[in-house]
């Protein structure tokens, strides 16, 4: 059964600082996506990552994925309040379009 | 990329009874999938939903409670049925098409329904 983690669960961090969310996955994929959820919202893409060694910017965050490790990360630097969120991601078993979520990161950024 | 439409986009209904989520895409998908996402948890996979066949479903999922049709390759119905309060949740369709590097599933904005 493939299986997805996110580490941490619960992220509370100030303004400025910068930290890391990880995903880890328990089987072969090439295919991983990062989603931000706001509260009582949908899903919003933020990275698809569909190669070994992809890297995407986007503001503050930065993911990559490394299919042989079977780890992605996303990456905030100097985060801000707007950021506050639940961060999903997602691995895609090649080909099939059906999604394996992570067990999400709810970010906090301290004013 | 397509647009996914889901109805209703809330509703709270009394718990024994039916409540049937419709899902209409602005272009034709492959693929199209069912989620459940329970209050402050994440997403989890229900079924796919077959266009003209029965639905696949995933472990823990069965059709009696949740029965879903596909009649063409633009719409899909989720029935979440005999409904009790552990139904409350939202639920999400996505639809996926063709296979390439730029390609990914694109979500609804949920059906959020509460059982009283």
């Amino acid at each position: 059964e493939l299986k997805v983690e996110q580490n941490p669960l619960f992220l509370s961090m100030q303004e400025g600082k910068n930290y890391t969310i990880y995903c880890n996955y328990s089987t072969t994929s090439d295919r991983l996506y990062w989603y931000r959820q706001d509260p009582g919202k949908s899903l919003e893409s933020l990275f698809v990552l569909l190669s070994n060694g992809a890297v995407k910017q986007e503001g503050r965050l930065m993911a990559s994925l490394d299919t042989k490790a079977r780890l992605s990360t996303l990456h905030i630097t100097a985060a801000v309040h707007d950021l506050s969120a639940t961060y999903f991601c997602a691995v895609e078993p090649s080909g099939t379009y059906k999604y394996i979520f992570g067990t999400g990161t709810r970010l906090k950024v301290l004013a | 990329s397509a647009v996914i439409s889901q109805k209703p986009s809330r509703d709270i209904c009394q718990r024994g009874t039916s409540l049937t989520i419709q899902c209409q895409v602005d272009s034709q998908v492959t693929m199209m999938f069912w989620y459940r996402q329970q209050p402050g948890q994440s997403l989890t996979l229900i079924a796919t939903a077959n266009q003209g066949s029965e639905a696949t479903y995933e472990s823990g999922f069965v059709i009696d409670k949740f029965p879903i049709s596909r009649p063409n390759l633009t719409f899909s119905t989720l029935t979440v049925s005999n409904m009790s309060p552990e139904d409350s949740s939202i639920y999400l369709c996505s639809g996926g098409s063709g296979w390439g590097m730029n390609t990914e599933a694109f979500f609804g904005q949920g059906t959020r329904l509460t059982v009283v």
